[in-house]
């Protein structure tokens, strides 16, 4: 069974730009979580949805921060325009309902906003 | 005070040793306690959860005082495949999360030498 797939592993862009991030879940994982780390910090939650709809968005930090789930599958993170503090790591993770502390997290995201 | 504290680190023992890494949490409303592995550049994975009355996997115990709002880890007869970050997490369920938003401790690093 295919794990979280997260793309792209690595963005390097300016700050102003635009960066989408996306996240293949487990199949069949109705949650999906975006997380981000960002340097010498701890993972911090940003969002969570069930299916498409969001359930709790009360670690987005702003309304740079796009997330978007449509039709319940996979997702996407769109940060615009990007500032040098959005550098950081970007994990996605899926879970089941049956297990509501296993999250199976994405390999990461990794973002660098020069 | 942050939500979920743990040993600074970097924990480096030789094999077979036994190591013990401690957290304390902030909110005494906290019912779910986890700890994760997040190996170098990877993502973090359930290693396994906290129960109130302690639990064992193998060479692995994890115990909760909830009237010190502490959880442990104890590794018996350390590995050189446990080098990685150990990483204490709550779930904010009971203060305003969505079950799986986890909050993570910065993680304790941990080294085992041949």
């Amino acid at each position: 069974e295919a794990g979280v797939t997260q793309f792209p592993s690595h963005s390097v862009i300016e700050k102003g730009q635009t960066v989408t991030l996306r996240c293949d879940p487990i199949s069949g994982h109705d949650n999906l979580y975006w997380y981000r780390r960002v340097m010498g910090k701890e993972i911090k939650f940003l969002l969570h949805f069930v299916k498409e709809s969001k359930q709790d968005e009360s670690g987005m930090p702003n309304n740079r921060f796009l997330a978007e789930r449509t039709g319940g599958t996979y997702s996407t993170l769109k940060v615009q325009p990007a500032e040098l503090e959005d550098s950081g790591v970007y994990f996605c993770a899926s879970r089941t309902d049956r297990r509501p502390g296993e999250l199976f997290f994405g390999e990461g995201s990794r973002l660098t906003v020069l | 005070r942050k939500e979920v504290e743990q040993d600074p680190g970097p924990f480096n023992v030789p094999e077979g040793a036994t190591v013990a890494f401690n957290c304390t949490y902030s909110n005494s409303a906290s019912q779910s306690f986890f700890w994760y592995r997040q190996d170098c550049r990877k993502e973090p994975k359930l290693l396994m959860s906290v129960y109130s009355s302690g639990n064992e996997d193998g060479r692995f115990t994890a115990q909760l005082n909830r009237a010190s709002q502490y959880i442990s880890l104890l590794i018996r007869d350390s590995k050189l495949s446990d080098s990685a970050t150990y990483l204490c997490v709550v779930n904010a369920l009971n203060y305003g999360g969505s079950q799986g938003n986890l909050i993570f401790g910065k993680g304790t690093k941990l080294s085992v030498k041949p």
